[in-house]
């Protein structure tokens, strides 16, 4: 079955550079979200989006945006980086937006920032 | 907003035996706790879930349980293999006031089988 696909799988950036990740949903799902994970911890929801719109916000820097396009496909955008943004980004879909619609998640991206 | 607590944070077993790892959340709203598996380097995958309307449910070696007046749930592997090795995260959906809601994670267990 398909699963979510995300690109990059890993990314190397220097400090105060720009990074896009991006983000392939299931077929037919219509609702993504975006986690961080640093070493050692679990998921922490940052934003997601359904059918097109943001429905949630988590803890989310500023300096990081994103969006879902008309295909579904999601991309967080992530300016001004810093040592700390290191971590592990997941990609996670789901066939609806309530909480009781499974998410599904990607492989991840790792990104490190030099 | 929904607190997650998951415990114990590394568990040790022989192959063969039983793992039990519990969670408790704080929002009594919530009602759908989800366990997910994930492998080094790899993304978290969902194993087992549980809809507040149910109190136990099973999937062949994997069952979860939850008692939603004591607000907490649990995962319990039987017959454990080293392959169920890995860290587990249970989690809990958290409405928060929005129009939708989010999971919100464990703090996750090493889970460690050994031949």
């Amino acid at each position: 079955a398909a699963g979510v696909i995300q690109s990059p799988r890993h990314l190397i950036k220097e400090k105060r550079e720009t990074a896009t990740l991006k983000c392939y949903p299931i077929p037919r799902h219509d609702t993504v979200y975006w986690y961080q994970q640093g070493p050692g911890q679990d998921p922490q929801f940052l934003i997601s989006f359904y059918e097109k719109m943001q429905s949630d916000k988590g803890s989310i820097p500023d300096r990081f945006s994103a969006q879902q396009f008309s295909d579904y496909h999601s991309e967080l955008n992530m300016s001004s980086l810093e040592l700390g943004d290191s971590a592990l980004y997941f990609c996670a879909s789901s066939l609806g937006p309530e909480g009781t619609d499974t998410q599904y998640f990607g492989p991840g991206t790792r990104l490190t920032v030099l | 907003g929904e607190n997650v607590e998951q415990h114990p944070s590394t568990l040790s077993v022989q192959e063969g035996d039983s793992a039990v790892i519990k969670c408790t959340y704080s929002d009594s709203a919530s009602n759908y706790f989800p366990w997910y598996k994930q492998e080094l380097g790899k993304g978290p995958q969902l194993i087992i879930d549980i809809r507040s309307n149910v109190g136990e449910k099973k999937d062949q070696r994997i069952a979860v349980t939850l008692n939603k007046t004591a607000k907490h749930f649990s995962l319990h592997i039987t017959e454990t293999q080293p392959e169920d090795s890995a860290v587990y995260f249970c989690a809990a959906w958290d409405a928060g006031g929005t129009s939708y809601g989010k999971l919100t994670f464990g703090q996750g267990t090493i889970l460690t089988v050994h031949p």
